[in-house]
């Protein structure tokens, strides 16, 4: 079946910019997982939705980063004023039982 | 000091010699323990979920033990296709936290 999907899957922004992020989970799974990968490091936890309901922000790393899913199925990151430092990998995942499922991520790069 | 602390390599291992990475995690009140896998400019995937008992899936194995708060993971016979980074992970109520990832090659 389909897995997560993500779009698009590079974005170039120049700094100040703002920039949204879309996310299609596999249908039917409740819980969606935002992540941010910097080279050479780990994903890191930015928000967590279960349905429509955001239940944990805490890696969020400013108040530029906001995140919705307002219909329980797909969620949109949105980076406001973007800066240098905001080049990433950003990840979505999607869970069935204990496993997460990831998309194949946006590249964006802040210039 | 990073919750999850892992070796980042990288590792470059001759075919089908034994590789073994561990990991090591700081919250004891962690509780779920995965690897994961992550190829070149990919998503990572599940390898397999850590028990304390250990698991075996073919050629990989993985333990844990919560005493000292240490995730291991063992691959045999090791192939081409292993070339990859190995993320060790930990979960505590909802919420992943990855270690930066070891990077493993496997050279023919």
């Amino acid at each position: 079946g389909a897995g997560v999907s993500q779009s698009p899957r590079y974005k170039v922004a120049k700094r100040g910019q703002d920039v949204a992020l879309r996310c299609d989970p596999i249908s039917g799974h409740v819980s969606l997982f935002w992540y941010q990968q910097a080279l050479g490091q780990g994903p890191e936890f930015l928000t967590y939705f279960q349905n429509e309901a955001q239940l944990d922000k805490s890696g969020l790393p400013s108040d530029r980063f906001f995140a919705e899913r307002p219909e329980g199925s797909v969620s949109t990151l949105k980076i406001q004023r973007t800066q240098q430092e905001d080049s990433a990998v950003y990840l979505c995942a999607s869970r069935y039982q204990e496993t997460q499922y990831f998309g194949p991520g946006t590249r964006l790069l802040v210039l | 000091r990073k919750e999850v602390e892992q070796d980042p390599g990288p590792f470059n291992v001759p075919e089908g010699a034994t590789v073994a990475f561990n990991c090591t995690y700081s919250n004891s009140a962690s509780q779920s323990f995965f690897w994961y896998r992550q190829d070149c400019r990919k998503e990572p995937k599940l390898l397999m979920s850590v028990y304390s008992s250990g698991n075996e899936d073919g050629r990989f194995t993985a333990q844990l033990n919560r005493a000292s708060q240490y995730i291991s993971l063992l691959i045999r016979d090791s192939k081409l296709s292993d070339s990859a980074t190995y993320l060790c992970v930990v979960r505590r109520n909802e919420k992943l936290t990855f270690g930066t990832g070891t990077r493993l090659t496997i050279i023919p």
